[in-house]
């Protein structure tokens, strides 16, 4: 079984400032690893997901996020936050032989404070 | 088009009521999923239907009973819930397995239920 722990409940950033949202991961098996926003009163939106190949990941908004298999991790980043970024991020992994099976972490709330 | 569409927005029902929640994607996928979110919380997984057919229920109460009549949509009937079952509930959609390794699940907007 897997599981993902997001290190961080809540994360204060400065607008144009950088940030990282913290994401590590365990399971026995392959997995494959995604980030999804929600913004207030929304579903979870897709922002990048790692399958395979080069472990840094491009996403869309600006954020790439970086496997780590050694420390089983995969932290998000924005070299520079704007205020509509505001909104709940989840990492979330499923093994890649039972793939419809996400595992989610519990949520980083990101706040832009201008 | 990544889109995933549910309907009602919102939905508020006496514990004896009868409702039902819609979901659909015109994505072609094969697979569509039901999520229980409660607030401040991650989404909990209850049902997955792979080519039109269940193939996870994870420990759901029979209160809520999820249908498949096409590819296309996806249904969760709603019968004698209780005030906790008051949540976001969230359609998603994917490839299916077999069409693509990662299957990668595409969300609705959701639906946000009170019940009292």
């Amino acid at each position: 079984a897997q599981s993902v722990t997001q290190l961080d409940s809540q994360v204060p950033v400065f607008e144009e400032a950088p940030v990282e949202l913290r994401c590590n991961y365990s399971s026995s098996v392959s997995v494959y690893l995604f980030w999804y926003v929600q913004y207030p009163n929304q579903g979870l939106q897709l922002l990048l997901k790692y399958l395979s190949g080069s472990t840094l990941v491009k996403g869309i908004n600006g954020f790439e996020a970086e496997f780590n298999k050694s420390q089983t991790s995969f932290h998000l980043r924005k070299p520079s936050v704007h205020i509509s970024d505001t909104a709940e991020y989840f990492c979330a992994v499923s093994d890649v032989q039972g793939a419809q099976k996400l595992v989610f972490g519990q949520g980083t709330r990101l706040t832009i404070n201008p | 088009d990544t889109e995933v569409t549910q309907t009602p927005k919102h939905l508020v029902m006496g514990m004896t009521n009868k409702k039902s929640l819609k979901c659909e994607q015109h994505m072609g996928h094969r697979a569509m999923y039901w999520y229980k979110q409660k607030a401040k919380k991650p989404p909990e997984l209850m049902f997955v239907y792979s080519y039109e057919k269940l193939s996870i229920n994870e420990s759901v109460p029979s209160r809520f009973s999820p249908e498949c009549p096409n590819s296309s949509l996806l249904n969760l009937h709603l019968h004698a819930l209780q005030p906790e079952d008051s949540a976001l509930y969230l359609c998603a959609s994917s490839p299916g397995p077999g069409i693509t390794s990662t299957d990668t699940q595409y969300f609705g907007p959701g639906t946000r239920l009170t019940v009292l």
